[in-house]
């Protein structure tokens, strides 16, 4: 069985602070990371992707990939109260198969 | 990005009843799309894999008598939930991901189901 682990939260952060969240996933042959985010009762919206160990840069936005670890983490630097949301890592291990979600980390950015 | 539409966004019915809900990739082919379905504060549940022109994948404990796949083509994607029951109410999504972008995928924006 596959699995993406998260922390559900809330992690709460204030205005302008670093957050970070973290992903884990089970199946070692897994190519493909992503994060979304989610606004209470709308669809996932994709946020970054990566498919390489290292870090990539989105604007306040990077993702961390580290294979060996198993681990994928999104750090949100200068968080803003519209940064608050779910945020949902989602893992696959082949093109054109479906992702596999986590449960979500719930954000609260307090201004 | 690419845009997947989905319709209805939201539609009430009674029990017993069908409802169809239709997924749109609106600027790009999918051979495959995906339906999840989402309870309240919980994460997105892969249903099925649908496939253009093929029967649709279902996942463990997902019955394909009761959600209908059809995949006539490669940009549509219907999902009918038969003889709804209130336990049927969630939050359905589709996705698609579109082949030239390396393994993005693209949603919906989500039909809410309440069977009353």
């Amino acid at each position: 069985q596959k699995e993406v682990e998260q922390n559900s939260g809330p992690l709460s952060v204030p205005e302008g602070a670093i957050a970070s969240l973290n992903c884990t996933y089970s199946d070692r042959v897994s190519q493909s990371f992503f994060w979304y985010r989610q606004y209470s009762g709308k669809s996932p919206e994709l946020i970054m992707s990566i498919y390489s160990n290292g870090d990539k840069e989105d604007g306040r936005f990077t993702a961390q990939l580290n294979k060996a670890s198993q681990y994928v983490s999104l750090l949100i630097r200068d968080s803003q109260p519209s940064d608050s949301a779910t945020y949902l890592c989602a893992v696959n291990d082949q093109a054109g198969t479906a992702l596999i979600f986590g449960k979500g980390t719930t954000l609260s950015v307090s201004s | 990005g690419a845009v997947v539409s989905q319709h209805p966004s939201r539609v009430i019915c009674k029990s017993g009843t069908s409802v169809k809900i239709e997924c749109r990739s609106l600027d790009f082919q999918a051979t495959t799309m995906f339906w999840y379905r989402q309870f309240p504060k919980k994460s997105l549940m892969l249903m099925a894999t649908s496939n253009e022109g093929s029967k649709a994948t279902y996942e463990q404990g997902v019955e394909k008598d009761k959600f209908l796949i059809n995949h006539a083509s490669l940009t549509l994607s219907t999902l009918t939930v038969t003889s709804a029951h209130p336990e049927d109410s969630s939050f359905y999504i589709c996705s698609a991901r579109d082949l030239n972008r390396t393994g993005e995928l693209f949603f919906g924006e989500g039909s809410r189901l309440t069977v009353l």
